[in-house]
Formats: structure tokens, sequence, C-alpha cells
């Protein structure tokens, strides 16, 4: 099973729809979890970050945290065509050392106008 | 520096060369990651360095890989032997903090150095 994983897409939504991203991860131990927006060509960037079970709300995006299943969502709600990228989960992974950041394959959004 | 800077941007070399790629870090950020992607691909963990703490090389593909860090800043990739399948975007990321549950853990990545192996 890998660490973290992600429905590869792409996920087609039409534009003012709302967007449903989901992933899971493997490490029952985790305590940050992190939703990361990549546009094609482009370095990822942070959108979310979520530490807490249940909802986090920022504008259009809302994360959705449940530790008890391994599940973290992220919801973006009046979808817009700009809003269409690679949108990566990221799990911080605890271990030996500490801990590390490990990402999923990510999920294609395209928001059709 | 302003953001997390990485260099070469582009890098073409012939299969079997040596190749160095360099990531200069944002000053006082403890945390530095180096991740692969390969096209259409999402992030692969290669390696982390934590302040002083031995780094975690469990990602590392194979021994043809090695990375230092010097001073605490300033990172290298080195791929030795460069075969086509080490053709990605090799990504360099930093961050202020380790605790595992701070909100300072967020990751600023650089724009990626592209290697192409002909």
């Amino acid at each position: 099973q890998k660490e973290v994983e992600q429905n590869s897409g792409p996920l087609s939504v039409p534009e003012g729809a709302i967007a449903s991203l989901n992933c899971t991860y493997s490490d029952r131990v985790s305590q940050s979890f992190f939703w990361y927006r990549q546009y094609s060509g482009k370095s990822p960037e942070l959108i979310m970050s979520i530490y807490s079970n249940g909802d986090k709300e920022d504008g259009r995006f809302t994360a959705q945290l449940n530790k008890a299943s391994q599940y973290v969502s992220l919801l973006i709600r009046d979808s817009q065509p700009s809003d269409s990228a690679t949108y990566l989960c990221a799990v911080n992974i605890i271990n030996t050392g500490g801990f590390k950041t490990i990402f999923g394959a990510g999920t294609r959004l395209f928001v059709k106008a | 520096g302003a953001g997390v800077s990485q260099s070469p941007s582009n890098k073409v070399t012939e299969k079997g060369k040596d190749v160095e790629l360099r990531c200069d870090p944002i000053s006082g950020h403890t945390a530095l990651y180096w991740y692969r992607q390969s096209l259409g691909q999402g992030l692969e963990f290669l390696i982390y360095f934590q302040g002083n703490s031995a780094p975690d090389k469990s990602g590392l593909p194979s021994d043809r890989f090695s990375a230092e860090r010097t001073g605490g800043s300033v990172s290298t990739l080195t791929i030795q032997r460069t075969q086509q399948e080490d053709s990605a975007v090799y990504l360099c990321a930093s961050s202020p903090r380790t605790f595992p549950s701070s909100g300072a853990n967020v990751l600023t990545f650089g724009a990626g150095s592209r290697l192409t192996v002909l």
C-alpha cells in the first residue's frame, strides 16, 4: 500500500460546480496534512493545511480530515476554469528520524467553462 | 534569499555523464527536501535534510544518486552515470520547522531543474 493515495483522475466538473478531491494515507500517527496545487509546468504551491479532525474553510476551499478513517479531502466550491490544475495531497509521515513529507500522485482537475 | 533557488533550470546531458543540481533554500529554513517528478507523475521523495541530523536518504533510487548539504544551507544533488530513466524535473523544497504538527511545516518549492538524458 502506498503511503499516500489519490485518484489520478482526470476529474472534470462544469464551471460553478463543487469539485471533490480525496486522499487516503497509511500512517495512523500522521498529524499534518496539506493540499498543494500545481499548474502545468509550474512548481507546487500550498492551498490548505489541516491538523485537526473536521473541516477547515478558506474562501472557496474546504479541507476535511478524518483521522479514524485516515482520509483527507478538499472541496472547491464555485469551481472556476482557473482552478484547472493538479492537486497534490501531502502527509507528514513519522519515521525514526522525525518525520518527512510524502506526496500522493496528484489528481488532475479540469473545470469546463 | 526571498525564495528557493535552483540551478540549472534546464540540463541536457548524454547517457553516462555525471550531473550536479543545486538548491539554495530560503534563509533560515532548516529543512530541505529533494523530490523527483517524471512527466505526468506525482512527486517522488528522494532525500530530506533537517539541521545537523543525518539525512533521510530512503528515497534515493540507486547508489548513483547522492546529495549533500553544506553549512546547513546550499544542497547539491549529484547523479552519476546518468541513465535515460533519470530524465525528470528535480524539485527542491525548504521549510522552517521540524515539529510534526507545526503549522510551519509548509514547503516552499523552487522552480525545479529539468534534466534530460539523451
